[in-house]
């Protein structure tokens, strides 16, 4: 059974911090997507990542991808309340079904 | 351009009922999924539908349906309703271009299905 895995699945952190958040699948994809959605909203797109190694930054966010590992990292670099909101990774193994993760829900605390 | 565009945003039904919920792809995406978002169970495919035909089918019952037209438009459909079909029901297009190495899905706002 194919899995997706985030971690952590909350989390609640200081305006100006750090922190990483982790996309874990079981299966091969050589793409990987990274998309945010608001309370009462839908899915925004962040990033795609499309190989070993890539690397994608936009504003305090950055993620990578690590398809050896079949692991991806999105991070937040001192984070903004307006970063708030719940952030998924998802995996296409095959023609254009995608598979999201759990999901992590961040808050930003002033 | 304009976006995904869902309808109704919301609906309220009774078990038993059956609803149909609509989507329109950004113009010139041929490709449409369809997706339930509920807390218990995160985002779980429905199915793909691409030239009108379906492509990919979750695991899902039989009581959840679709078709595309020639428009690209789609519709879903679940039958029989019951409680747990409550959910957020988020359709995405895609262009499907032979000319991009990835495939990228838009999202509409979604349709709050409520069944009491």
């Amino acid at each position: 059974e194919l899995k997706v895995e985030q971690n952590p699945l909350f989390l609640s952190m200081q305006e100006g911090k750090n922190y990483t958040i982790y996309c874990n699948y079981s299966t091969t994809s050589d793409r990987l997507y990274w998309y945010r959605q608001d309370p009462g909203k839908s899915l925004e797109s962040l990033f795609v990542l499309l190989s070993n190694g890539a690397v994608k930054q936009e504003g305090r966010l950055m993620a990578s991808l690590d398809t050896k590992a079949r692991l991806s990292t999105l991070h937040i670099t001192a984070a903004v309340h307006d970063l708030s909101a719940t952030y998924f990774c998802a995996v296409v193994p095959t023609g254009n079904q995608f598979y999201f993760g759990t999901g992590t829900s961040l808050t930003v605390i002033p | 351009k304009a976006g995904v565009t869902q309808t109704p945003r919301y609906l309220i039904k009774t078990r038993g009922q059956q609803v149909t919920l609509s989507c329109s792809p950004i113009s010139g995406h041929r490709s449409v999924s369809w997706y339930q978002q509920t807390p218990g169970q995160g985002l779980q495919f429905l199915f793909e539908y691409f030239s009108e035909t379906q492509r990919n089918k979750g695991n899902f019952p039989g009581r959840f349906s679709g078709r595309q037209f020639s428009n690209s438009r789609s519709e879903m459909n679940v039958s029989t309703l019951e409680l747990g079909d409550s959910a957020l029901y988020l359709c995405a297009s895609s262009l499907l271009s032979t000319r991009t190495s990835y495939n990228e899905q838009f999202f509409g706002p979604g349709t709050r299905l409520t069944v009491l």
